[in-house]
């Protein structure tokens, strides 16, 4: 079966940097996404890895170990705005390509 | 502005009430799909419309009814819905059915009372 595991919440500080960790266990592993939410607001696409190593797209960074199951999503300089969910989403080829969503990470940034 | 557009944004109703929600992409994209969000729980993927063909049909109860007219419009038929179906449907396009990433609509926050 399917699993993907986040932390469901998390805080940090203006400014700051913070790394929000996504583990997945899947049959037919084909490409991880990440998709920033905001309260009331659509889905919005932030990174895609398919490949291992890091991508970076200014100040966001996502990071991909397939043999370990894992990745990474890295914020810096940390900005008020950035507070939202942030959906950790593994694309199964076993499944028609179907993205398989973590519960996501509510993220708050204090001042 | 995602290019994906849901209208209503909000509706309240009844467990007899028949209502549809609506979506639109304007994005050139072949494949539909509609989630619902729920508090606390992961997106769940509920139909998908790659070509205007129903491909996936995630054992969704039948008091949800989906109709995919043309590439560019996908509506989600509800009636004798239960209170439990109160959530977010999120609808979502993307170029190719399992391929490309997937762009989100900002949802239809749906009651049932």
């Amino acid at each position: 079966g399917q699993n993907i595991d986040q932390p469901t919440e998390m805080t940090a500080t203006e400014g700051a940097i913070v790394q929000i960790n996504c583990t997945y266990q899947t049959s037919g592993f084909n490409g991880l996404f990440w998709y920033q939410q905001h309260a009331g607001e659509a889905p919005t696409f932030l990174s895609y890895n398919v490949l291992d190593g890091l991508e970076e797209k200014g100040r966001f960074s996502s990071f991909l170990s397939r043999s370990k199951g894992y990745s990474y999503l890295l914020l810096k300089e940390l900005q008020m705005k950035d507070s939202a969910s942030y959906l950790c989403a593994v694309r199964d080829i076993n499944q028609g390509g179907k993205l398989i969503f973590g519960q996501g990470t509510e993220l708050s940034v204090k001042p | 502005e995602t290019g994906v557009t849901q209208t209503p944004r909000h509706l309240v109703m009844g467990m007899t009430n028949k209502k549809s929600l609506k979506c639109e992409q304007h994005l050139g994209h072949n494949a539909m799909y509609w989630y619902k969000q729920s508090a606390k729980k992961p997106l769940e993927l509920m139909f998908v419309y790659s070509l205007e063909e129903r491909v996936e049909n995630n054992s969704v109860p039948s008091r949800f009814s989906p109709e995919c007219p043309n590439s560019s419009h996908l509506f989600l038929h509800l009636h004798t819905l239960q209170p439990e179906d109160s959530a977010l449907y999120l609808c979502a396009s993307s170029l190719g059915q399992g391929r490309n990433t997937i762009y989100f609509g900002e949802g239809s926050w749906l009651t049932v009372v």
